[in-house]
């Protein structure tokens, strides 16, 4: 079955201690995203990655680091998590199409409360 | 200025009826453009991707989408209760994508 997995789905953790949320997708897309969704604000892009080794920021990435070492996966990592990054966490991948991106499939997301 | 813009709602059609939820968008160079579908607490599902002028059917579902006026839409026709979720519209304009904060959709049995 073709997806998008994260892990875990529930977290709660800390202030400032690191931890990382994994994402895989099984349909070898080139674009991997990743957003976090709060109330009021909708979805925002974190950061993304067009392909192995290359990632850019979105509009909201201070306090988050990624990589993107293999196609497959797009770690989220937070090195010192503080409470205003309590939220829930999508990953999202696509496919390219005609020089862009087509429509995102988004993993099941990941509830994070920090304390 | 946000990339895009949504009646937060919420909108409320009694089944069967034709529910229309609206979108504009800040930046022309914009160019892809989608609609999903989010329950609460789940992720966000696509709906339908439209990506030059006119409209495009699947189903139910009908999006519109006019360059010009920097503005989409989705029509669902014979809404049904099954439908009420929250609507998102988000845009790609070359690597990142944008996403309105959502339309709360409510059908009525």
């Amino acid at each position: 079955e073709a997806q998008v997995t994260q892990n875990p789905r529930y977290l709660i953790t800390v202030t400032g201690k690191k931890l990382t949320v994994t994402c895989s997708q099984n349909m070898n897309h080139e674009y991997m995203s990743w957003y976090r969704q709060d109330p009021g604000l909708g979805l925002r892009q974190i950061y993304y990655s067009m392909n192995v080794e290359v990632t850019d920021k979105g509009d909201v990435p201070e306090g988050y680091k990624v990589s993107r070492k293999e196609k497959r996966n797009f770690p989220l990592i937070l090195e010192s998590p503080s409470p205003n990054q309590t939220s829930l966490y999508f990953c999202a991948s696509s496919l390219s199409f005609g020089g862009g991106w087509n429509e995102q499939y988004f993993g099941p997301g990941t509830r994070l409360t920090v304390t | 200025q946000k990339e895009v813009e949504q009646n937060s709602g919420p909108l409320s059609v009694p089944e069967g009826a034709i529910a229309s939820l609206n979108c504009t968008y800040s930046d022309r160079g914009s160019q892809s453009f989608f609609w999903y579908r989010q329950y609460s607490g789940k992720s966000p599902e696509l709906i339908m991707s439209i990506y030059s002028n006119g409209d495009k059917e699947d189903g139910r579902f009908t999006a519109q989408l006019n360059k010009a006026s920097q503005y989409v839409s989705l029509l669902i026709r014979d809404s049904q209760p099954s439908d009420s979720a929250t609507y998102l519209c988000a845009v790609r304009r070359r690597d990142q994508f944008y996403f309105g904060t959502g339309t709360s959709l409510t059908v009525i049995p």
